[in-house]
């Protein structure tokens, strides 16, 4: 089983600074099978990028995602008030099952 | 409106049963293969069960193998979760999850439609 691993688990900044958030695979994954959610307290995850690096619909374009590998990156340019919230990584691996990182908390500094 | 209503939700002593389900509308619910994905309390996501389109390929997490069943009437738009020999472990809102359109591999494009979750609580 892939483990996925997110650091750093709780990241505080600022409204309009940078954000970058890593995603570590245990084993190489296939960046088609590379997704990232955001979640808000008391809300359902938000699918944010897929393919590793695809914004999903409706996604601004402050939300980047890159790596390749073993290695995954969520960049969210400008912060804005309301990116503040939980973010996962997630994959579709050859065991045929989907596994999640832990989470990052993107806290308000 | 594309949109998920979970219902099915309460609570169970351990041991018991129950049977979520998962009602779609907006969509082609048919043509997409679905995920259930649960939350224990203040923890993070994990995976439960995914089942394709025609109901042709079913995968289950090890963490409820033999004991949660997945199914889906196509007809009736709606995905199920059958849970059996519940365990204080499974306490967690439980979420169903729109995953690929057919002929399209699992996780290909993420889980774009969630929806809101119904909570299950184990406890004697």
């Amino acid at each position: 089983e892939i483990v996925l691993t997110q650091s750093p688990g709780t990241l505080s900044l600022s409204p309009g600074e940078r954000a970058t958030l890593s995603c570590r695979a245990s084993q190489s994954v296939s960046s088609s099978y590379l997704a990232w959610y955001q979640q808000k307290p008391g809300q359902a995850p938000r699918l944010l990028i897929y393919g590793a690096s695809s914004r999903a619909t409706g996604i601004p374009d402050r939300f980047s995602g890159s790596g390749s590998g073993t290695d995954f990156t969520l960049t969210i340019s400008r912060l804005e008030p309301e990116d503040f919230a939980v973010y996962y990584c997630q994959q579709y691996g050859s065991s045929s099952m989907y596994t999640f990182g832990q989470g990052t908390k993107l806290e308000i500094k | 409106e594309v949109q998920l209503v979970e219902s099915g939700g309460g609570l169970v002593q351990p041991g018991g049963s129950l049977r979520l389900s998962c009602a779609a509308s907006g969509f082609t619910f048919s043509s997409y293969s679905m995920n259930w994905v649960r939350q224990a309390p203040g923890k993070g996501l994990e995976w439960v069960s995914y089942i394709s389109s025609s109901s042709s390929t079913i995968y289950y997490a090890d963490s409820v193998k033999g004991r949660f069943t997945i199914s889906r009437d196509n007809a009736k738009n709606s995905l199920y979760l059958q849970m059996n020999s519940l365990r204080d472990e499974d306490t967690a809102v439980y979420y169903c999850a729109r995953d690929s359109k057919r002929g399209q591999p699992p996780g290909f494009y993420g889980m774009d439609v969630w929806g809101q979750g119904t909570t299950v609580t184990v406890s004697s």
